[in-house]
């Protein structure tokens, strides 16, 4: 699976929008972009995927660029409970590939 | 519809002793995946069952074990504990041949002293 590298940290204002960054240069094309958060001490929660297209769901928008070789997850009114670590995961989605190499991903704190 | 459920939710066990954690996957999931996460680090992937046979393995030595039953619930079991064995572990059901999406349990926190 392709590597991701994402900030080790941010800080965003409760009602704002949060943006966080992932650079997934060496990205197939077969493979897909996921998501996933941890708030402390619980398991990780799926959020969001996309191949190519930008996605949108319940959650967060994901923006995927053109050349795929990086992405955006789009919380678009950040509150207090989406205070957690937001990993970037780059998978083939297929049988015998279920593997999630998870990184160090980005600590994110909203600020009241 | 029922999330997946591990067990126990902490342990306390010493060194050279051997464990089982449980795991009850999502309802309408066929695969689990087991994974360890340290203090300050991301989960590892150490395997995954499918129909009851593993599927994929991380790199961990054979001493971590596990099984998968009939209904598709899972144990992980680690002989001859360590202290580094000593991580919150994390249980993750998906559907081969459906989304493939994985969701995970709260996890199990083992202390190993």
């Amino acid at each position: 699976d392709a590597k991701t590298t994402q900030p080790p940290s941010m800080d965003c204002a409760e009602g704002r929008a949060a943006n966080l960054p992932c650079n997934h240069s060496t990205i197939s094309g077969n493979e897909y972009v996921y998501w996933y958060r941890q708030i402390h001490s619980q398991g990780p929660q799926y959020i969001i995927h996309g191949l190519k297209n930008n996605e949108t769901n319940e959650m967060a928008s994901l923006i995927i660029t053109e050349d795929r070789k990086s992405s955006t997850l789009i919380l678009p009114h950040a509150t207090l409970r989406d205070t957690a670590v937001y990993y970037c995961i780059v998978r083939v989605r297929n049988f015998g590939n279920e593997k999630l190499t998870f990184g160090t991903g980005t600590r994110l704190t909203i600020i009241p | 519809e029922t999330g997946v459920t591990q067990s126990p939710t902490h342990l306390i066990k010493t060194r050279g002793q051997q464990v089982t954690l449980r795991c009850s996957s999502q309802s309408g999931h066929n695969t689990v995946s087991w994974y360890q996460q340290a203090l300050g680090q991301g989960p590892q992937f150490i395997f995954q069952y499918y129909r009851e046979e593993e599927n994929g393995r991380g790199n961990f030595p054979p001493r971590f074990s596990g099984l998968q039953f009939p209904n598709y619930s899972s144990e992980l079991n680690v002989n001859a504990l360590e202290l580094d064995d000593s991580a919150l572990y994390l249980c993750a059901s998906s559907s081969q041949g459906g989304s493939y999406e994985q969701y995970f349990g709260p996890g199990t926190r083992l202390t190993v002293t």
